[in-house]
């Protein structure tokens, strides 16, 4: 079964201080692996799509990698307005439409 | 881009009442998805529309549930019966083609 974990389940950081955060996957054949942002009580906001390993995307102080067994979120002298939940997403191969979550990792980014 | 809408944002009921929800997509979206979110959770897939037609339904989905789509513009996601373990946020979601989902801020539902 499809499944995504995603560590750690809640970060601090002070404003300027670089980090990352981890999303684990476990997938049938990775259709595509998706990061959100949520911010509470708000549907979640799409981010970045990685398809294959070696692939990166960039957006502002967000860059997302992606291997064949994880992704990383890699956040550059953060500031509070990035505080949310990050999601990690994947999409499996063979004709299901779901995507699979995980439980998001909670940033906070003091100022 | 008005984005996806979603209808109530908040509703509370008693156990065992029926309650619907609704959500519009973003215009031309031939996609749309129903997700469920409890406290501390990433959502969980319930069932995917391609225009019309229902294509695909989590095992979630008791019968209890049910979801429409006419004419492949809204969508209407019922529960009969409620009881207190289907309080949560339902996300909908919508996509042209195999473009990104793009949620709308969903609907609380609390049963008391």
């Amino acid at each position: 079964e499809d499944q995504v974990t995603q560590s750690p389940e809640a970060l601090r950081l002070q404003e300027g201080e670089s980090s990352s955060l981890n999303c684990s996957y476990t997938v049938s054949g990775l259709r595509g692996l998706f990061w959100y942002r949520q911010d509470p009580g708000k549907g979640p906001e799409f981010l970045f799509t990685l398809y294959s390993a070696g692939e990166e995307k960039e957006k502002e102080r967000l860059k997302a990698t992606l291997t064949k067994k994880e992704s990383f979120l890699h956040i550059t002298a953060p500031k509070p307005e990035d505080s949310a939940t990050y999601l990690c997403a994947v999409g499996a191969q063979g004709g299901s439409e779901k995507l699979v979550f995980g439980k998001g990792t909670k940033l906070t980014v003091n100022p | 881009d008005t984005g996806v809408s979603q209808n109530p944002r908040h509703k509370i009921t008693k156990r065992g009442q029926n309650v619907t929800f609704r959500c519009d997509p973003i215009s031309e979206h031939n996609r749309l998805y129903w997700y469920r979110q409890t406290l501390g959770q990433g959502p969980e897939f319930l069932t995917y529309f391609q225009n019309e037609a229902q294509l695909e339904k989590s095992r979630l989905l008791s019968d209890r549930f049910s979801a429409e789509r006419p004419k492949g513009s809204f969508s209407t996601l019922e529960i009969q019966r409620t009881e207190q373990g289907d309080s949560a946020m339902y996300l909908c979601a919508s996509s042209r083609g195999y473009s990104p989902l793009h949620f709308g801020n969903g609907t609380r539902l609390t049963v008391t």
